[in-house]
């Protein structure tokens, strides 16, 4: 069973680049999250969605948007990136938040 | 004040101690808890999962809430080096987003 897939593992960004993380669960789960992870910080939630068709806003949303493209993926976009944004971003889904492998961003 | 507090550690201990993780949390509508382990540059694992006050046991780990005093724990017996990680505390459930503590860092020593 895969679970959550993220792609890419890594990247590598110049400050003003845009760029799409991609997730996708094989779960069936309706709600599925992005958060972002920081030395000292924790898990910090960018955004949401309860189910196809809805999104929100969660602690941290500013410089970042998503679309629920379907029940299975969710997708985190960066419009144009900024070195603050460099972090690990996972992906969840589901209630109990299964997570995916997290993509390792730094933005120079 | 953050939803979840948790004591981010380190946490060393000798292999085949028994460990005890804890966390508060301040929102009493919260439904489920649950544990998380995480090695370092991985994804959260979840460990264990309820949703109701009293234990849950799972091979050598035990969780236990108390929905009274807003308390959890994960008891960790017989520890192994294979479980030096970071653990996560999370609750949630409902219309409520799983919101995680800050995690402990745990070093099991040979």
């Amino acid at each position: 069973n895969a679970g959550v897939t993220q792609t890419p593992k890594f990247q590598v960004l110049k400050t003003g680049q845009s760029m799409t993380l991609q997730c996708a669960q094989d779960m069936n789960h309706n709600s599925m999250y992005w958060y972002r992870q920081d030395p000292g910080m924790g898990l910090r939630l960018i955004y949401y969605s309860a189910s196809e068709g809805t999104t929100d806003k969660g602690e941290v949303p500013n410089g970042y948007n998503v679309s629920r493209l379907n029940k299975r993926e969710f997708s985190l976009r960066l419009e144009s990136a900024a070195p603050s944004q460099t972090s690990v971003y996972f992906c969840a889904s589901g209630e109990e938040a299964f997570f995916g492998q997290g993509t390792r961003l730094t933005v120079v | 004040q953050k939803e979840v507090e948790q004591d981010p550690g380190p946490l060393s201990v000798p292999e085949g101690a028994i460990v005890s993780l804890n966390c508060t949390y301040s929102n009493s509508a919260f439904q489920y808890f649950m544990w998380y382990r995480q090695y370092s540059r991985k994804g959260p694992e979840l460990l264990m999962y309820t949703y109701s006050s009293g234990n849950k046991e799972d091979g050598r780990f035990t969780a236990q809430v108390d929905k009274s005093s807003k308390y959890i724990s994960l008891f960790i017996r017989d520890s192994q080096p294979s479980d030096s990680a970071t653990y996560l505390c999370a609750e949630g459930g409902g219309s409520y987003i799983p919101t995680f503590g800050r995690g402990t860092s745990l070093i099991v020593h040979p």
